[in-house]
């Protein structure tokens, strides 16, 4: 298992600024990545966050509007930039350790913008 | 790309009632992972399957890996309160590909 902090829980922002959310790993993991989920919808992934290298984005994700970073294999920040109400969201943080496939979640950030 | 669909979608049982939901793959999967996460809270890993026909149980869960490797199915027995919640399969390609979802309501 992995215990993972992440931060804020929640917040509300207005439209055009940017909001970074945090992920805290309590052990180095191999693989970190963010997903969004809308309410009562599935997770869709935006990016796998490389330690040392710039994110892997999905289809439909671009790295201006999402830059991440991950400066060690315990952490990782996601920004979501000139936020508009669309993108009111839950955004979590996950892992996956080396050796395994399963993953692990964050407790969630959840997002709104008006 | 991949696609990973469940039903159905919605659920209501009464408890006691059992539960089923099925997760079905545009492609083979190397392996099916389960999740449950419930109103207010994160995915929570539940098993992992590997093998073609594979069956996995967990108290009350049932899980099971087509032959074909491009389907599963979750299965709860007399189901309870602390079952809510929604149950999502992820296929494992390249990267994990969650499912649809299917959301699970109890009333007693």
């Amino acid at each position: 298992s992995a215990v993972i902090s992440q931060k804020p829980s929640r917040d509300i922002c207005q439209r055009g600024t940017s909001l970074t959310i945090q992920c805290q790993v309590d052990s180095q993991v191999t693989m970190m990545f963010w997903y969004r989920q809308q309410p009562g919808q599935s997770l869709t992934l935006i990016a796998t966050a490389n330690q040392g290298s710039e994110a892997t984005y999905e289809s439909g994700f671009v790295i201006d509007k999402f830059p991440i970073s991950r400066p060690n294999l315990t952490f990782s920040t996601l920004t979501v930039s000139n936020m508009s109400p669309e993108d009111s969201s839950i955004y979590l943080c996950s892992v996956i350790h080396t050796g395994n496939t399963e993953a692990f979640f964050g407790q969630g950030t959840r997002l709104t913008v008006v | 790309g991949q696609q990973v669909m469940q039903i159905p979608q919605y659920q209501h049982v009464q408890e006691g009632e059992d539960f089923t939901t099925y997760c079905n793959s545009s492609t083979t999967l190397s392996n099916i992972q389960w999740y449950k996460q419930r109103p207010g809270g994160h995915p929570v890993f539940l098993i992992q399957l590997v093998k073609s026909g594979e069956v996995k149980k967990q108290k009350r869960l049932t899980f099971q890996f087509g032959e074909a490797k491009k389907n599963s199915s979750l299965h709860i027995t007399a189901t309870q309160t602390t079952d809510v919640g929604t149950y999502f399969c992820a296929g494992l390609w390249s990267k994990l590909t969650f499912g649809t979802g299917t959301q699970l309501k109890v009333e007693l």
